[in-house]
């Protein structure tokens, strides 16, 4: 198994649709967790940054971790052509664990 | 600022060639990282550089050699690469360590012939 699981897709969805995207881990001493955008042939962009359970919200973005279950999620509302991308939780616990990322288009 | 630069944006280099890879950051940022990533998998560690000095070596190839001249410059030399080395080359930092939000820069895109 898997330190981090994530779906890699592919996610397709219309204009305007909420996106819900998603990682279960294994190791319960991950403390730290991230979620990154990453734009074909770009480097990751950090998006959110969380490190308690409970939820964040950036804009549209709301990241939301459940550390008794050990999953997070970033939610994507009224999504847009330009969200299209590959996201990338990350989680750590003294060094970082990707997951494999899930791909993402946004059809107009 | 939340910019980390590198350059140069693209690379093509022969299996002979020596070329350096560099990168910048002016956050601030006591930790800096060279990660490899392949098309449709996530980054994978290299090295880490923590106050200037090599704290982590993900049993990375001689070919590869990292160097960090001051807090804000990273660079990676390359030599005597295999075309299995073909990969976007990224560079990240965070403020203290690997534990924290890294930021990357856009990477750069070496292809070895």
């Amino acid at each position: 198994q898997k330190e981090v699981e994530q779906d890699p897709g592919p996610l397709s969805v219309p204009e305007g649709a909420i996106v819900s995207l998603n990682c279960t881990y294994s190791n319960s001493a991950f403390q730290y967790f991230m979620w990154y955008r990453q734009y074909s042939r770009k480097g990751p962009e950090l998006l959110m940054y969380t490190y308690s359970s409970g939820n964040k919200e950036d804009g549209r973005f709301t990241a939301q971790v459940d550390k008794s279950s050990k999953y997070i999620s970033l939610f994507i509302r009224d999504s847009q052509p330009s969200d299209s991308a590959t996201y990338l939780c990350a989680m750590s616990a003294g060094d970082m664990r990707f997951g494999a990322g899930t791909r993402l288009t946004v059809k107009p | 600022d939340t910019e980390v630069t590198q350059t140069p944006k693209h690379l093509v280099m022969g299996m002979t060639n020596k070329k350096s890879l560099k990168c910048e950051q002016h956050m601030g940022h006591r930790a800096m990282y060279w990660y490899k990533q392949k098309a449709k998998k996530p980054p994978e560690l290299m090295f880490v550089y923590s106050y200037e000095k090599l704290s982590i070596n993900e049993s990375v190839p001689s070919r590869f050699s990292p160097e960090c001249p001051n807090s804000s410059l990273l660079n990676l030399h390359l030599h005597a690469l295999q075309p299995e080395d073909s990969a976007l080359y990224l560079c990240a930092s965070s403020q203290y360590n690997l534990q924290e939000a890294q930021y990357f820069g856009p990477g750069t895109r070496l292809l070895v012939l």
